[in-house]
């Protein structure tokens, strides 16, 4: 039990649409880092937050795009989705040692 | 640029026989490496990881990993594989700073049969 916990577990969205995903941690981390898990693959780097401030970020459009809050608890929101979107998405906190929440599963139609 | 290689994709042993999941990395610097697990449907879970010291390193429900810098591995072990490790294995690398993601390989699925 890694004490991440992320919101929603599943849901499903149109193409064009907004989705935001949460993600918190009884550890209090102030690291958290988001990753994309297409099916099949491994976990892709999307950005980290340090502090509040993003602290890194890998090869995603802007329209990925995150938040940090006081009590180290972070939202990832995605803008105009896509098809290929449809993934699980990850979050983890730590910052040499990286745990991670069960996964929000989005499906775009 | 970093990368992990995990060259088998599927694995199937049966119940009892030992395992070895093979990982190959390529990092410039000293790396940070991390084996994960992941059920289906799941998050992954943190079976062991390396930072330094002893080559050999233990983790959670008996796996072992040794880390080889000659060879660029860190092959993940156990002596008798139980029905219920049947799951998708992650080898990760990542850095002593924090700032480097971690840069996962595509995974190894391991079936168990009787």
């Amino acid at each position: 039990e890694t004490g991440v916990t992320q919101s929603p577990t599943h849901l499903i969205k149109t193409r064009g649409q907004q989705v935001t995903l949460r993600c918190s941690s009884q550890s209090g981390h102030n690291t958290v880092s988001w990753y994309q898990q297409a099916l099949g693959q491994g976990p892709q780097f999307i950005f980290q937050y340090y502090r509040e401030e993003e602290n890194g970020r890998g090869n995603f459009p802007p329209r990925f795009s995150g938040l940090q809050f006081p009590n180290y608890s972070s939202e990832l929101n995605v803008n105009a989705l896509e098809l290929d979107d449809s993934a699980l998405y990850l979050c983890a906190t730590g910052r040499d040692t990286q745990y991670f929440g069960p996964g929000t599963r989005l499906t775009v139609l | 640029a970093q990368s992990v290689t995990q060259p088998d994709i599927h694995i199937t042993v049966s119940e009892g026989a030992s395992l070895e999941l093979r990982c190959n990395y390529s990092y410039g610097a000293t790396p940070y490496l991390f084996w994960y697990v992941q059920s289906p449907g799941q998050g992954l879970q943190l079976l062991l990881k390396y930072f330094s010291g002893d080559t050999l390193v233990q983790g959670i429900k008996g796996f072992e990993a040794e880390f080889k810098r000659s060879q660029s591995s860190f092959n993940l072990r156990k002596p008798s594989v139980h029905w219920s490790d049947a799951a998708e294995y992650f080898c990760a690398v990542g850095s002593y700073s924090g700032n480097t993601p971690l840069v996962f390989g595509k995974g190894t699925r391991l079936s168990v049969i009787a």
